[in-house]
């Protein structure tokens, strides 16, 4: 069992130029999460999603967009990359949806750089 | 606002017993978890309180004060794979996960 997988691990990007990190889980969570977490800050949501069909937005989703057509895959798109989007990205999922309290797992991450 | 503080950093001895600290304020509790992250590599998560007392599992244990807004994850028996980041986080009155900054764990032969 893989659990969470993303892709790419790593990236380096031109500003201005469309992106989508791919992330994948087996495990048949309900809820998935994107998070950012860059240096001497605490990981930070950008969107959510609770159930497949559904997403919502983070603390700080400017930027960034994604989708949930089904239960496994919960890419993020950068429409057009900024250098303050340069971070490390981690995908996480959790079996329940909302109003539960439930441990997130979390994918390896995608360490993006963005100049 | 929504805050959570741990140390940025606490250095240890191997086989030495280290406690890390972390206070919140967050609308509303639902919760209490702590991860621990190796450089370069995803959290895991190691242990969650959401009752006041301590949580034994292994050489960690964690303890949990919701009239203080406070707790600690205790780690026994320092190893020197026990070098790590250290993240807590609150689950806040609408199920969102707060994360604190993460101490860094240092450990020294």
């Amino acid at each position: 069992i893989a659990g969470i997988t993303q892709a790419p691990t790593s990236q380096i990007l031109a500003a201005g130029r469309r992106m989508t990190l791919r992330c994948t889980q087996d495990m048949r969570h309900n809820a998935m999460y994107w998070y950012r977490q860059d240096l001497g800050l605490g990981l930070r949501l950008i969107h959510y999603s609770n159930t497949a069909g559904t997403t919502g937005k983070g603390e700080v989703p400017d930027g960034y967009s994604v989708s949930r057509a089904n239960t496994d895959d919960f890419p993020l798109t950068l429409a057009s990359a900024v250098p303050s989007q340069t971070s490390v990205y981690f995908c996480a999922s959790s079996d329940s949806a909302t109003g539960v309290t439930d441990t997130q797992y979390f994918g390896p991450g995608t360490r993006l750089t963005v100049l | 606002g929504q805050n959570i503080d741990q140390p940025t950093e606490m250095t240890a001895t191997e086989g030495a017993i280290v406690q890390i600290n972390c206070t919140y304020q967050t609308s509303g509790f639902n919760g209490l978890f702590w991860y621990q992250q190796h450089a370069g590599e995803a959290p895991t998560f190691l242990s969650y309180n959401v009752l006041d007392g301590l949580e034994e599992k292994g050489r960690f244990s964690s303890f949990l004060s919701r009239s203080k807004g406070y707790s600690y994850l205790l780690l026994k028996e320092l190893q020197m794979k026990d070098s790590a980041s250290y993240l807590c986080a609150v689950f806040d009155s609408n199920y969102q996960l707060i994360w604190g900054a993460g101490t860094k764990l240092i450990i020294k032969p």
